[in-house]
């Protein structure tokens, strides 16, 4: 049974780039969630859907990041223009929303900005 | 802002001993799930335990227990007979306003001595 699928596992890219991470939660799930975690901040939680919907981005730190999930067994999460700040290790995580909430996440997307 | 808190940056136990890690949580809910999560080397974040709010009896698994103290909105994780593989970071996690959005500690790093 595939556990979340994330791609790249790694990325590098300079600044000002645009970097797409993407994400393939587990199917029957109906949410998806965006974490970023760093040394300094820990584990944030960006945004999650709930039935493909955005229900909270609060967590999204800037007009340069931006959030789709298309269909429900597909999302994104795009950083444009990229900046050094952005580089972190980027968790996308699963859910059933009506069950017992657990979350399952993928392996993480690193991300370096030169 | 409500939040998790683990005071404990850093844990060391002998092979073989019980250690406790310390989590304590700050939710409006009033039924709910609190988790421990493990982040090993890999970065895979993995469930070791959940509890259930609503349940008073507390959650084991295998070497893993928990002491949730739902009025002191603490919920402690005891590793009894500690191996060198359960050496990882260790993350709590709670629910905030809506149900299903998680935040987590900013994590406890446990060292297994041999």
């Amino acid at each position: 049974d595939a556990g979340v699928i994330q791609s790249p596992r790694h990325e590098v890219t300079e600044m000002g780039q645009e970097v797409t991470l993407r994400c393939k939660p587990i199917s029957g799930h109906n949410s998806l969630f965006w974490y970023r975690q760093t040394m300094m901040r820990g584990l944030e939680l960006l945004i999650y859907f709930n039935n493909n919907v955005p229900i909270d981005d609060s967590g999204m730190p800037e007009d340069r990041f931006s959030a789709k999930m298309p269909n429900a067994s597909f999302s994104t999460l795009k950083i444009q223009p990229s900046e050094p700040r952005d580089s972190a290790v980027y968790f996308c995580a699963s859910s059933f929303w009506a069950g017992t909430g657990e979350l399952f996440f993928g392996e993480g997307s690193r991300l370096t900005v030169l | 802002a409500q939040t998790v808190t683990q005071s404990q940056p850093e844990m060391s136990v002998q092979e073989a001993e019980t250690v406790t890690l310390s989590c304590t949580y700050d939710t409006s809910e009033s039924d709910y799930y609190l988790f421990w999560y493990k982040q090993p080397p890999s970065r895979q974040m993995i469930l070791v335990i959940r509890q259930e709010a609503y349940k008073q009896q507390n959650a084991t698994e295998n070497r893993f227990s928990v002491n949730f103290q739902k009025a002191a909105k603490s919920f402690s994780l005891k590793i009894s007979d500690s191996q060198l593989g359960d050496a990882a970071m260790y993350f709590c996690a709670s629910p905030t306003s809506g149900t299903y959005k998680y935040i987590f500690g900013t994590g406890t790093r446990l060292k297994v001595l041999a």
